[in-house]
């Protein structure tokens, strides 16, 4: 497909469990994003990367949280020992380079997580 | 601290009328100035910016003015219809990173 592709679209879990949220980005960006957005809120910043290294991770919010992109395409987003705080939607986002520029993003239609 | 703030929640417009959101920012440092569009179960999509060097930018029935000195952001749409009921995000971009608002959910009434 053209677009962002976000797998799964939907995630139930318990809580303590392990998950794994994908990424595919549009072919030939080179920067992806992760966002989370929380109900009633805007996408909230997770990690930034440019090719296959995190340019910023200043968004997760705590260890458990890690993402990679081993090969500059496919990104992975996990969670360790997930919380019932970590129930949102996870977006992924792509663009052609790497300074946010006029700052066009193209999400995916996210991955909505909810731990029970 | 909320470097984007979208002080209303909601509006609600007839059809054909002038549908104006706005966002407020506090860094002065921010590139670009953008709208965002998101409808139920979608990813936002893009929809107009502005760089910090201009004070408007239109697309369409779409206008985006941006007051540097109130650190103001407006998006305007005239004429509105039913089919720009979404959420609305105000982002604003410095470097890699893109702040979102909260978002302001616009109701298109016929």
């Amino acid at each position: 497909g053209a677009g962002v592709s976000q797998t799964p679209s939907n995630k139930v879990t318990e809580k303590g469990k392990y998950v794994e949220l994908r990424c595919d980005p549009i072919s030939g960006h080179t920067a992806l994003y992760w966002y989370r957005q929380s109900l009633g809120q805007g996408p909230e910043f997770l990690i930034y990367f440019q090719g296959t290294g995190a340019a910023d991770d200043s968004g997760l919010p705590n260890d458990r949280f890690f993402a990679v992109r081993p090969e500059g395409s496919v990104s992975t987003l996990k969670i360790q020992r997930t919380e019932r705080g970590d129930s949102a939607v996870y977006l992924c986002a792509s663009s052609p380079g790497g300074l946010a520029g006029s700052g066009e993003l193209f999400f995916g239609e996210g991955s909505r997580l909810t731990v029970l | 601290d909320q470097q984007v703030k979208q002080n209303s929640p909601s509006l609600s417009v007839q059809e054909g009328r002038i549908s104006i959101l706005n966002c407020d920012y506090t860094n002065s440092m921010f590139d670009y100035f953008l709208w965002y569009k998101k409808y139920p179960a979608e990813g936002p999509t893009f929809l107009i910016s502005i760089s910090s060097i201009k004070d408007k930018n239109e697309d369409g029935r779409f206008t985006v003015f941006l007051n540097k000195s109130a650190k103001h952001l407006s998006l305007h749409i005239v004429p509105s219809q039913p089919g720009d009921s979404a959420v609305y995000f105000c982002a604003v971009t410095g470097g890699f990173k893109t702040i979102f608002g909260a978002g302001t959910r616009l109701f298109v009434k016929a």
